[in-house]
């Protein structure tokens, strides 16, 4: 089975500067990863995903994120944050044997600093 | 555009009530997932159904009860909830079910249970 773990519930930001949010993931194979953000009273959107293939991946918003097989890691980045970065973000698992079941991580909630 | 739509956006309901969530979707996809969001609790999945089959129900109380008419409609129909049922309830659907299929969620139903 696989887990997902993001160590930092709660970072503050300020605009402009950089933001990188850690995800450290558990699976035998090479998982399908994702990351996705929710901003208040909203659902979760896509931020970008992570099959195979190139190990540094462009997302929306001007994210990216990187694949690092022997960290078991993928983190999220973004070079200058903008207020509306302000939300929560999720890293997500899946592998070619849990059809449909994505383990969610318990989130990072980012706050963005005048 | 979420291409997700749940209905109600906000439940308050007593114990002894009986009360449905609906989600529908209009993006062609032919899965549908159930998700409970609580706070400080990663998202956890409730039911998957991919064709209208139900393909994963991950050991979810008998008082909460799916039903999936068709690939665009998925319902979730409660009675006798508890007070720990209290949370974001989020609709998702996506193309199959793969694990390699992105997820696009509503922005969910907050269910209040007094």
């Amino acid at each position: 089975a696989q887990s997902v773990t993001q160590p930092d519930i709660h970072i503050t930001v300020s605009e402009g500067a950089s933001l990188e949010l850690r995800c450290n993931y558990s699976y035998g194979a090479t998982p399908y990863l994702f990351w996705y953000v929710q901003s208040p009273g909203q659902g979760l959107q896509l931020l970008l995903k992570y099959f195979s293939g190139d190990t540094l991946v462009q997302g929306i918003k001007g994210f990216e994120a990187e694949f690092k097989r022997s960290q078991s890691s993928f983190n999220l980045r973004k070079p200058s944050v903008h207020w509306s970065d302000a939300a929560e973000y999720f890293c997500a698992v899946g592998g070619t044997d849990s059809w449909g079941k994505l383990q969610f991580g318990a989130g990072t909630q980012v706050v963005v600093t005048p | 555009e979420t291409g997700v739509t749940q209905t109600p956006r906000h439940l308050v309901m007593g114990m002894t009530n009986k009360k449905s969530l609906k989600c529908e979707q209009h993006l062609g996809h032919n899965a549908m997932y159930w998700y409970k969001q609580s706070a400080k609790k990663p998202l956890e999945l409730m039911f998957v159904y991919n064709f209208k089959e139900q393909t994963e129900n991950n050991s979810v109380p008998s008082r909460f009860s799916p039903e999936c008419p068709n690939s665009s409609h998925l319902f979730l129909h409660l009675h006798t909830l508890q007070p720990e049922d209290s949370a974001l309830y989020l609709c998702a659907s996506s193309f199959t079910s793969g694990t390699d299929q992105p997820q696009h969620f509503g922005d969910g139903t907050r269910l209040s249970i007094l």
